[in-house]
C-alpha cells in the first residue's frame, strides 16, 4: 500500500506570495492532519480534516487554511507569505476518529523556503 | 493538555539497549502514550503506542507504570540506523498532541 505523498517536495517563494501544498493520504484513510516543523518551534499542529470537514485547528493565523476533497486528498494554502513561514510542512493521515488515538502516518514533507 | 518532558539528547553504542524516559505528569485518563521516530528531512514514523503496563512490538517496548505519569521507550540492541530524534506524545485527539523537542539519540560504532 502506498504511503502518504506530498507535493511538491521543495518550494521557494518570496514574501507576500501565496503557496498551495498538496497531500494524498494512504488509501482508505479519511483523516488528514497538517503540521509545521521549524528548528525553533518544533512540530506544531496546524489543522485536521475528516470527511471534507475541518475537525480541529491549531494556533495559527488565518493566513493558513486548508481543505479536503471527496477522495480525502488535502491541500493547505498559506497566503501573504512571511519569512517565518519557512519550514517543513508535514501531512499525516489516519483512518479516522474512532475515540482512540489513531496512529498517524506521515508523509516526507514539503520544505518551503520564503525569501 | 498533556505536556511531555524528555531528555534532550542521549548517546549510545551499537548493540546496547537504550531506554528513553518521558515524563507526563498531567496525563488525562483517556490519553494514550505514543512514540515516534524522525530522521532528518523526513516525517515522523510511528514506533509504538500504549495505555498502561507493557507493550512490545518488533522494534521496541514501551513500559508504563501504574500511575502513568511517565513512560519508558526501550530499544533493544541499537544500530547506527537508530540515530534519530524520538518524540513522546500523550493525548487522544490530534489537535491536543504536543510533540515537544524530542530526544536526539546518537548511536556510535
Amino acid at each position: 500500500k502506498a504511503g502518504v505523498t506530498q507535493t511538491p517536495r521543495y518550494l521557494i517563494k518570496t514574501r507576500g506570495q501565496q503557496v498551495t501544498l498538496s497531500c494524498s493520504p494512504i488509501s482508505g484513510h479519511r483523516s488528514v492532519s497538517w503540521y509545521q516543523q521549524t528548528p525553533g518551534q518544533g512540530l506544531q499542529f496546524l489543522f485536521e480534516y475528516f470527511s471534507e470537514t475541518q475537525r480541529n485547528k491549531g494556533n495559527f493565523p488565518g493566513r493558513f487554511s486548508g481543505r479536503q476533497f471527496s477522495n480525502s486528498r488535502s491541500e493547505m494554502n498559506v497566503s501573504t507569505l512571511e519569512l517565518g513561514d519557512s519550514a517543513l510542512y508535514l501531512c499525516a493521515s489516519s483512518l479516522g476518529p474512532t475515540g482512540e488515538l489513531e496512529t498517524q502516518y506521515f508523509g516526507p514533507g514539503t520544505r518551503l523556503l520564503v525569501l | 493538555l498533556a505536556k511531555t518532558t524528555q531528555p534532550i539528547s542521549m548517546d549510545s553504542y551499537e548493540g546496547q539497549e537504550v531506554n528513553i524516559t518521558c515524563s507526563h505528569n498531567n496525563i488525562a485518563t483517556n490519553d494514550y502514550i505514543t512514540w515516534y521516530q524522525q530522521f532528518p528531512s523526513q516525517g515522523p514514523r510511528f514506533i509504538i503506542q500504549g495505555y498502561k503496563t507493557k507493550v512490545t512490538n518488533e522494534v521496541a517496548s514501551l513500559f508504563i507504570p501504574a500511575d502513568r505519569k511517565s513512560s519508558t521507550l526501550s530499544l533493544p540492541r541499537v544500530s547506527l540506523s537508530d540515530t534519530a530524534v524520538y518524540y513522546c506524545l500523550a493525548g487522544v485527539n490530534t489537535d491536543k498532541l504536543i510533540f515537544g523537542t524530542g530526544t536526539r539519540l546518537q548511536v556510535f560504532p
